[in-house]
């Protein structure tokens, strides 16, 4: 089945650098990338996703790449701010593995220093 | 806006006891799943559900159960708590219109301790 290993496991920027979470997955024929932000004390939300037809998507100070070829994507948060800190996840859709489940990286705790 | 509530933030259970965990969505969402979360682990999805009374196991259903009886709502059941379930748990529902590629809106999790 599908695995999703996502690096690094903690990552501390100063504020106004950028921050970058790499993943990888195993099966090719996944077609979906969301990623997934949890602030602390709350559930994880989506703040961006990609699909395997598009390279890279872009919405504000945040950004997702995808090399198909190489099975791996990524999130970049540039200008980074204090509200940025959380636990980010990044997930895989894998169709022939049944009805709309997701596979989960590990996470990525971020803190923005001031 | 799309609202998934958990029925405890804490829960303190002992060895053995009879755990439920409820979930309710107010968005008429056909899917809703359970996670649970560990440090270092990620989310790990336990059971899944696509409609009322089905249910499909995930990654790591031993030691629990599911049941969904309405639209709205979805329990989790540790039918004997043990130690090692101690963990964050998390609520998800999405509809199932895209086909897997929907959003899913996630509880503010249940954070259980079995002693």
């Amino acid at each position: 089945g599908e695995n999703v290993e996502q690096h690094p496991s903690t990552l501390s920027v100063q504020e106004g650098d950028s921050a970058v979470i790499k993943c990888t997955y195993s099966d090719s024929a996944s077609n979906y990338f969301p990623w997934y932000k949890q602030e602390l004390g709350k559930g994880p939300q989506l703040i961006i996703d990609i699909r395997s037809n598009v390279g890279e998507k872009k919405d504000q100070r945040i950004a997702v790449t995808l090399n198909k070829t190489a099975k791996h994507f990524s999130l970049h948060i540039t200008e980074t701010q204090p509200e940025d800190s959380a636990v980010y996840f990044c997930a895989a859709f894998p169709p022939a593995q049944g009805a709309q489940k997701l596979v989960f990286g590990q996470g990525t705790r971020l803190t923005i220093n001031p | 806006d799309v609202k998934v509530t958990q029925s405890s933030r804490y829960l303190v259970k002992r060895t053995g006891e009879k755990v439920f965990l409820e979930c309710v969505q107010d968005m008429d969402h056909e899917n809703m799943f359970w996670y649970r979360q560990d440090p270092g682990l990620g989310l790990r999805l336990i059971y899944f559900s696509y409609d009322v009374k089905m249910k499909e196991k995930g990654d790591i259903p031993e030691g629990y159960s599911v049941s969904r009886e309405k639209k709205e709502r979805f329990s989790l059941i540790l039918e004997s708590a043990s130690t090692n379930q101690t963990s964050m748990y998390l609520c998800a529902s999405s509809t199932r219109a895209g086909g897997g590629q929907e959003t899913q809106y996630f509880g503010p999790g249940t954070r259980l301790l079995v002693l």
